[in-house]
């Protein structure tokens, strides 16, 4: 079953605006959540990451929001930027694991 | 320093016929994972490998998969007479040698295979 759930599965944004996907877990043993950025026929590239024991995370433009209590966690995307259309994929994982546990993906359109 | 290679980018076989994919990872890597894609999807992990042995396997298919990474040469993914559901894009990622297992995988730019 899917471990890691993400919404929206499409997103539209006007230049400017801020971006904001969400993703929700179960298994309380993940530690580590990461975001990646797929650009068409390429592979994921890492975005930025999050550990459990802070509740954000900022790097430039991208900020990660963490809520260990709800499970949650979120990418926001501050002055979304055309450059910044792409498919973006939530991940989890546990240090007594190997996988990466992606979320399903959502597709970002920054209009200009 | 060239990042994560995969070949072919793209494959096309035959129901029944043989895929055999390639990863070589980045320099100083020696964890391999594979990653599956199918459209509209996530990634799904497959296959975790070290040089010379197969860690984690859990998200292999049972039949017609198998995976490797010799010693020397890049790591291989293959997939025995295929079949249409077997179309997908198919990751393979990297990852230092002394990291924590969460730490960051580097990913190639995917094969993408075609089955018809």
């Amino acid at each position: 079953q899917q471990q890691v759930k993400q919404s929206p599965q499409s997103l539209i944004v006007q230049k400017g605006g801020i971006s904001i996907i969400n993703c929700a877990y179960e298994n309380t043993a993940f530690d580590y959540f990461p975001w990646y950025q797929q650009f068409p026929g390429k592979g994921p590239a890492l975005l930025i990451a999050i550990r459990p024991d802070v509740s954000e995370k900022k790097e430039g433009r991208f900020t990660i929001s963490f809520n260990k209590s709800a499970k949650q966690f979120s990418l926001h995307i501050m002055d979304s930027q055309p450059g910044d259309s792409a498919t973006y994929f939530c991940a989890a994982s546990s240090n007594s694991g190997y996988a990466l546990n992606f979320g399903k993906g959502t597709s970002l359109l920054v209009t200009p | 320093n060239a990042g994560v290679m995969q070949n072919p980018r793209h494959l096309v076989r035959r129901r029944g016929q043989e895929a055999r994919l390639r990863c070589s990872p980045m320099k100083g890597h020696s964890h391999v994972y594979w990653y599956r894609q199918l459209p509209e999807e996530g990634l799904k992990f497959m296959v975790y490998l070290q040089k010379e042995n197969i860690i984690d396997e859990s998200g292999m298919p049972k039949e017609r998969f198998s995976a490797e990474f010799p010693k020397e040469g890049p790591s291989i993914l293959r997939i025995q007479q295929v079949v249409r559901g077997d179309s997908a894009a198919y990751f393979c990622a990297s990852s230092p040698l002394n990291v924590q297992s969460n730490t960051e995988a580097f990913f190639g730019q995917g094969t993408r295979l075609t089955v018809v």
